[in-house]
């Protein structure tokens, strides 16, 4: 069964710093895709970047980037330059199927002024 | 455009009470989903509508759970006879439904706390 793991419950870094968020997952499948999803308060999951296994390039979003690495199963996200604005839960998801998210538990995440 | 809407926002019930919950998906989108997130966890998949076709029901949890899509559009996520575990935040998604690979777009979701 696939699972993902995000072993960091919260972080916490200056303004301005660069924060590295970390997830690992397992499967068997050889072609998949991850995600990494924001949470505000609000609530709402917001997407913030995803990454086809296939591609070995990995995935930029402005600020925020990945590093794949598909042999150890490991997909780490990338804030640069942080901003307040990026105080948030992120969670890491591994799409099962074409459809079917499979969650970590979440990294909370606290940029402070 | 409007994005997904969930309501009601917050919901608090009693023990063995039924209660329903309701997604807009984004005008157009044909793929929806339902997720259920306890306290300090992930997401867990509850169900997937595609279409017309037969809804993927494999994360329900009970048969307390149950849900359906009217016209395509609008869902209602329904749970019967409440029990305090069943406290979460509901989150409905919506996709394009064109096959492959799709970003999902979430809505805010809706707090249920069962007393």
């Amino acid at each position: 069964a696939q699972t993902v793991t995000q072993s960091q419950p919260e972080m916490s870094v200056q303004e301005a710093e660069t924060v590295t968020l970390s997830c690992t997952y397992d499967t068997s499948e050889n072609n998949y895709y991850l995600f990494w999803y924001k949470q505000p308060p609000s609530r709402q999951m917001i997407l913030v970047i995803r990454q086809e296994a296939y591609k070995q390039q990995n995935a930029t979003e402005n600020r925020f980037s990945v590093n794949f690495q598909k042999a150890a199963k490991s997909f780490s996200l990338k804030i640069s330059d942080s901003q307040l604005g990026d105080t948030a839960m992120y969670f890491c998801a591994f799409m099962r199927g074409r459809y079917q998210l499979i969650w970590g538990a979440g990294t909370k995440l606290i940029i402070k002024p | 455009g409007a994005g997904v809407s969930q309501s009601p926002s917050n919901k608090v019930t009693e023990k063995g009470k039924d209660v329903e919950l309701r997604c807009d998906p984004i005008s157009g989108h044909t793929a929806l989903y339902w997720y259920r997130q306890s306290l300090g966890q992930g997401l867990e998949f509850l169900i997937y509508f595609q279409g017309n076709s037969a809804p993927d029901k494999s994360g329900l949890p009970s048969d307390r759970f149950s849900a359906e899509r009217t016209g395509g559009s609008v869902s209602t996520l329904t749970i019967q006879r409440t029990q305090q575990e069943d406290s979460a935040v509901y989150l409905c998604a919506s996709s394009l439904g064109r096959g492959g690979t799709e970003t999902q777009y979430f809505g805010p979701g809706t707090r249920l706390l069962v007393l």
